[in-house]
């Protein structure tokens, strides 16, 4: 799986968007990216995915460059439930290479 | 829908104990994956089962071993228990209603060994 570089933390204001950053230099053509988060102490929980076009659920959008080498994930109202380690994970979608490869992640601070 | 259960919730154990682990998949889920969570380690694969089979093995020594049984349910098994061993322990699953192999996980079970 490519390896992936986010930063080590970020804050965002309550009600603004939060956009969160990942570079994905070495990403192979048929590996996807997908974002995970995970709130204290919880299990991580399955956010977004996408190979080349921006996607757009009701959690968040991916939007991913045309080179595939870098990708930001937009929380557009954060809350403080938002308040999480956000992963950025490039893997292959199927076979044998299925785990996950968590990285250290983004810690995000939602606040007032 | 159900998420992925697991239990217990919490377990201590001393050194050289064996704990065993349990996790439940979403229904229609067949493959079962098991990460540690150690404090300031990070998450870190252990296992992959699906179809009841062994698919994949992150690195952790033999003590580590588990199974899957026909129900998709999953066991995980720590033997010989060490103080290192104390960690979040979770499970996830992916499968049917996850084309592209997202994972979803359980609250975990969190292991302390004294």
């Amino acid at each position: 799986d490519a390896k992936t570089t986010q930063p080590t933390s970020m804050d965002c204001a309550e009600g603004r968007a939060a956009n969160l950053p990942c570079n994905h230099s070495t990403i192979s053509g048929n590996e996807y990216v997908y974002w995970y988060r995970q709130i204290h102490s919880q299990g991580p929980q399955y956010i977004i995915h996408g190979l080349k076009n921006n996607e757009t659920n009701e959690m968040a959008s991916l939007i991913i460059t045309e080179d595939r080498k870098s990708s930001t994930l937009i929380l557009p109202h954060a809350t403080l439930r938002d308040t999480a380690v956000y992963y950025c994970i490039v893997r292959v979608a199927t076979g044998t290479a299925s785990k996950l490869t968590f990285g250290t992640g983004t810690r995000l601070q939602v606040t007032l | 829908e159900a998420g992925v259960t697991q239990s217990p919730t919490h377990l201590i154990k001393t050194r050289g104990q064996q704990a065993t682990l349990r996790c439940s998949p979403i229904s229609g889920h067949t493959s079962v994956y098991w990460y540690q969570q150690a404090l300031g380690l990070g998450l870190q694969f252990l296992l992959w089962y699906d179809e009841g089979e062994e698919r994949n093995r992150g690195n952790f020594p033999p003590r580590f071993s588990g199974r899957q049984f026909p129900n998709y349910s999953s066991e995980l098994n720590v033997n010989a228990l060490e103080l290192e061993d104390s960690a979040l322990y979770l499970c996830a699953s992916s499968g049917e209603g996850a084309p592209y192999n997202e994972q979803f996980f359980g609250p975990g079970t969190r292991l302390t060994v004294l």
